[in-house]
């Protein structure tokens, strides 16, 4: 069964730099995945932020990029806002039409 | 502005089949560049993928639901359905229709991602 990792939670400092990580339980994530990320806040639906590892959705700003870290998708926030406060998610494209989400990342910023 | 819109019964019986229609609006369905999809998220849990259909009627399930959950697709009314069966407590969530965004190369998927999401719509299994 595939599974897809994330970090339960992580905080981060207003104004600082964070980095969200998605692995995968059978081997290494790389770009024909095509990993994508999304935020959501509670009560709200999912809002898109990342697709194909590093193509930024429409209207989500610079400090939002993704890109690979050793065997690891990763969506790094620099200059964290009080606003960036969410559940983020990654989902991993695993072929013949099967998508996979990872079970989110809590994130704190104080 | 493309813009989807779930709905359904928010309370379904135990044993039951759930039905629900995502509404396009604001675009086709029939768009070689897209799949349809659906997602769910049961009450303080995570998004789990449940399956994703082409205008062409295609369908891709999530194996752990692909014996109960049915996908379909009515381009003449800019529709897509679920229909998941045999309905337990652990169904309760709310359920969200996507736009799924994919780029293809030579008949492959170089791109794939839910762009456009609906706002939901909660779905209560009890008796």
């Amino acid at each position: 069964q595939t599974v897809v990792t994330q970090e339960p939670s992580f905080s981060v400092s207003p104004g600082g730099t964070v980095t969200l990580t998605c692995g995968l339980n059978s081997g290494s994530v790389s770009t024909r995945y095509y990993p994508s990320w999304y935020q959501q806040t509670p009560g709200q639906a999912p809002r898109a932020l990342i697709f194909s590892t590093k193509s930024r959705s429409s209207g989500v700003p610079d400090r939002f990029s993704g890109s690979i870290l050793g065997d690891k998708a990763a969506l790094t926030i620099t200059g964290a806002q009080a606003d960036d406060e969410s559940d983020y998610y990654c989902v991993l494209y695993m072929g013949n039409g099967i998508s996979v989400f990872g079970g989110g990342t809590k994130l704190t910023v104080l | 502005q493309l813009q989807l819109r779930e709905s359904g019964p928010g309370l379904v019986k135990p044993s039951e089949t759930l039905s629900l229609t995502c509404t396009v609006s604001g675009g086709s369905i029939s768009s070689d560049s897209h799949y349809w999809g659906w997602v769910r998220q049961p009450p303080g849990k995570g998004l789990e993928w449940i399956g994703s259909i082409y205008y062409s009627g295609n369908a891709y399930y999530n194996p752990s639901l692909q014996s109960r959950a049915t996908i379909s697709v009515d381009t003449s009314v800019n529709q897509f359905s679920l229909r998941l069966s045999s309905l337990t407590a652990a169904d309760t969530a709310v359920y969200y229709c996507a736009r799924v965004l994919i780029a293809l190369f030579r008949g492959g998927i170089i791109s794939y991602s839910f762009d456009i999401w609906g706002r939901g719509t909660g779905v209560a299994v009890s008796s």
